[in-house]
Parts: structure tokens; sequence; C-alpha cells
């Protein structure tokens, strides 16, 4: 089937502006991450969903992120109040266990900038 | 806190020779898991290869393999016979047996030259 896929691919913001990014992971899989990725950077753990439920959202930088994922399948991370620090790429990876190391499958991620 | 380093922040090597990419983290944990990651130019990130903590024996997948040096925190990964199409960024993460989360080195950019 498919591989998880993430929309926009680009998104261009001015600064204040609020943002959402979706993720639509493999289907039947039961985990799903946010990491953010700065340009020349490593990803940065955002977020982890098991189901519906949000088990960590430790990475999350500010009460200006929020993460949700209400049906246990597609993924919103939405950025209100946008700064220029916050322009990054925004990948989204899902695997198919739960309470074990399985193996992650990325998206291609969501390029932000913010002017 | 976990930390991953990447020494190498750019590395090359000519077609068909051997290439050593270096990792080191730092973890108080004992059980754990650790992965390389390859980032082609513009495309998605993939799994290379995985080592469980608890495991002696090194991973290895096709021309992949690793160096896992437990008591020195070190996880290297050796690449033979590279290809073109190996080109890309490789990232090294560590993840807790219990976690979600997973820590990445901020990555080796590799070139492989004709």
């Amino acid at each position: 089937g498919a591989g998880v896929s993430q929309s926009p691919r680009y998104k261009v913001a001015k600064r204040g502006q609020d943002v959402a990014l979706r993720c639509d992971p493999i289907s039947g899989h039961v985990s799903l991450f946010w990491y953010q990725q700065a340009l020349g950077q490593g990803p940065e753990f955002l977020t982890y969903f098991q189901n519906e439920a949000q088990l960590d959202k430790s990475g999350l930088p500010s009460d200006r992120f929020f993460a949700e994922r209400p049906e246990g399948s597609v993924s919103t991370l939405k950025i209100q109040r946008t700064q220029q620090e916050d322009s990054a790429v925004y990948l989204c990876a899902s695997s198919l266990l739960a309470g074990e190391i399985d193996t992650q499958y990325f998206g291609p991620g969501t390029r932000l900038t913010v002017l | 806190a976990q930390t991953v380093t990447q020494s190498q922040p750019e590395m090359s090597v000519q077609e068909a020779e051997t290439v050593t990419l270096s990792c080191t983290y730092d973890t108080s944990e004992s059980n754990y898991y650790l992965f390389w990651y390859k980032q082609p130019p513009s495309r998605q990130m993939i799994l290379v290869i995985r080592q469980e903590a608890y495991k002696q024996q090194n991973a290895t997948e096709n021309r992949f393999s690793v160096n896992f040096q437990k008591a020195a925190k070190s996880f290297s990964l050796k690449i033979s016979d590279s290809q073109l199409g190996d080109t890309a960024m490789y990232f090294c993460a560590f993840r807790n047996t219990n976690a979600g989360k997973s820590t990445f080195g901020d990555g080796t950019t590799l070139t492989v030259k004709p």
C-alpha cells in the first residue's frame, strides 16, 4: 500500500499566522510520531501517539504547538502565531506496533517557511 | 537525557570502496536500540540498519554493517562496495526500549564519487 503522506509539502506563512500540517500514516499503523528538522540538523522529537492517545508531548517547543489524532489515524500538527524560528521541515512517521520497537516509516515532510 | 554525536559532517568515498561513519551516544540506560537512517536528497528518510543493545552480535544488512561497542558507547556504520545511490545524509539515532521518542545525531553527508 501507500506510504506515509504529508500535506502540504510546502507551506509559506507570514509571522503570526496559524498553520495546520497533516499526516496520513500507513493504514493500520498504531504509532505515529512528529519530528522537527531544522536545516542541516537531525530530526528532533516533538510528540508521539499510540492510536488516538498522545503518550508523549515532551518535545513540543511551546504551547503554540498542538497535535491531535482524534480517530487514531490521520494526525494534524497545528502551530499558532508562527514565528521565524518555527521554519523547518516537519516529519511524520508511523509504525505498525505499539509497545515495541518497530520500524518507523517516514513521510516526505512539510517544509514550513515563516516570513 | 540521551545525546547522539556524529563527528563527521561530511565524507566522501570512491565508488566500490568501503567507508565507515562514526556515531557515539550517551545514556544511562542498559536496554535500548540504535539505528542508522538514510535520507537521500529530497527524498524520504528510510531505515538502513538497527541494533538491539542486548545483542552482542553486530547487525548486518547486505552491504551495510555496524560495529557496536557498548562499553565505549560507539555505533559506527560500515558501507562496503559503495554505490552512487548511497549518496545521502546518514543519521544515527537512539531509542529507549519503552519510549516513543528517538534521539538523532546531526547527520553525516556522504558523497559517493564515480
